[in-house]
C-alpha cells in the first residue's frame, strides 16, 4: 500500500508566475484536502475534493484553484504568485470526507522570490 | 481569529517521565479532535483522535483528555521516548459537510535521553 506522495518536493518561483502542485492519494482514497502551512504556524485548509468535485473551500483567494481526477490524484494550483505564498503545501487523503484521520503526504516547500 | 490554540511553543521533558501537551478551543460546535505528530521533513502524522462525546482516548503510551466544558484537551504521552521528540499538532472539526479540519500552531516537544 503506498502513501500520499507529492511532488515536486521544493520549488521557487517569482512573483507574478504560476505553479502547479500534483498530489498521488493512497490506494483506496477518494478525498483529497490540500493545506498551507506557513512557518511556524499549523496547517491551513485550503480545499478538499470529493469524487472529483470541490467539497469545500476556506479562506483563499480564487487564485488559488484545485482538480481532482478519476483516480483521485489532484493538483493544487496557484496563480499570479505573491511573496506570502511562500510555503509547505500539504497535500492529504481520506476514505471519506474527513475520515478518522488524513494521511498526510511530506509537502511541497514552495519559495517564492 | 485562532479557533485552535497550543500556548506553549516548546516543552522539554526526561525520557521516562510524562509529556502533557496542551490545546483550548473556541468553538464549541466542533465534536472530534485529533492530534499529529510531525518530524522534520515529513508530512503529519495521525497519532490519535478522540469524539466530542467521549472524554478519554486511550491508544498504548498516547492518551487524550477532552474537557468540554473548559474548550481544553491535553495529550498525555507515558512514558516519554526520545523518538517521541517532534512537533505535536492538534486539530480540531465539525463532522459534517467538509470536515476541514482546524490546526493549532504545534508544540515542539524534546525528550532527553
Amino acid at each position: 500500500e503506498t502513501g500520499v506522495t507529492q511532488s515536486p518536493t521544493h520549488l521557487i518561483k517569482t512573483r507574478g508566475q504560476q505553479v502547479t502542485l500534483r498530489c498521488s492519494s493512497q490506494s483506496g482514497h477518494n478525498t483529497v484536502s490540500w493545506y498551507q502551512q506557513a512557518l511556524g504556524q499549523g496547517p491551513q485548509f485550503i480545499f478538499q475534493y470529493y469524487r472529483e468535485e470541490e467539497n469545500g473551500r476556506g479562506n483563499f483567494p480564487p487564485r488559488f484553484s484545485g482538480l481532482q481526477f478519476p483516480n483521485y490524484s489532484s493538483e493544487l494550483n496557484v496563480n499570479a504568485l505573491e511573496l506570502d505564498d511562500s510555503a509547505l503545501y500539504l497535500c492529504a487523503s481520506s476514505f471519506a470526507p474527513g475520515g478518522y484521520g488524513y494521511t498526510f503526504g511530506s509537502g511541497t516547500r514552495l519559495t517564492v522570490v | 481569529d485562532q479557533q485552535v490554540k497550543q500556548n506553549s511553543p516548546s516543552l522539554s521533558v526526561q525520557e521516562g517521565r510524562i509529556s502533557i501537551l496542551n490545546c483550548d478551543y473556541t468553538n464549541s460546535m466542533f465534536d472530534y479532535f485529533l492530534w499529529y505528530k510531525k518530524y522534520p521533513a515529513e508530512g503529519p502524522t495521525f497519532l490519535i483522535s478522540i469524539s466530542s462525546i467521549k472524554d478519554k482516548n486511550e491508544d498504548g503510551r498516547f492518551t487524550v483528555f477532552l474537557n468540554k466544558s473548559a474548550k481544553h484537551l491535553s495529550l498525555h504521552i507515558v512514558p516519554s521516548q526520545p523518538g517521541d521528540s517532534a512537533v505535536y499538532f492538534c486539530a480540531a472539526t465539525l463532522t459534517s459537510g467538509t470536515y476541514k479540519y482546524i490546526f493549532g500552531t504545534g508544540t515542539r516537544l524534546k525528550v532527553l535521553a
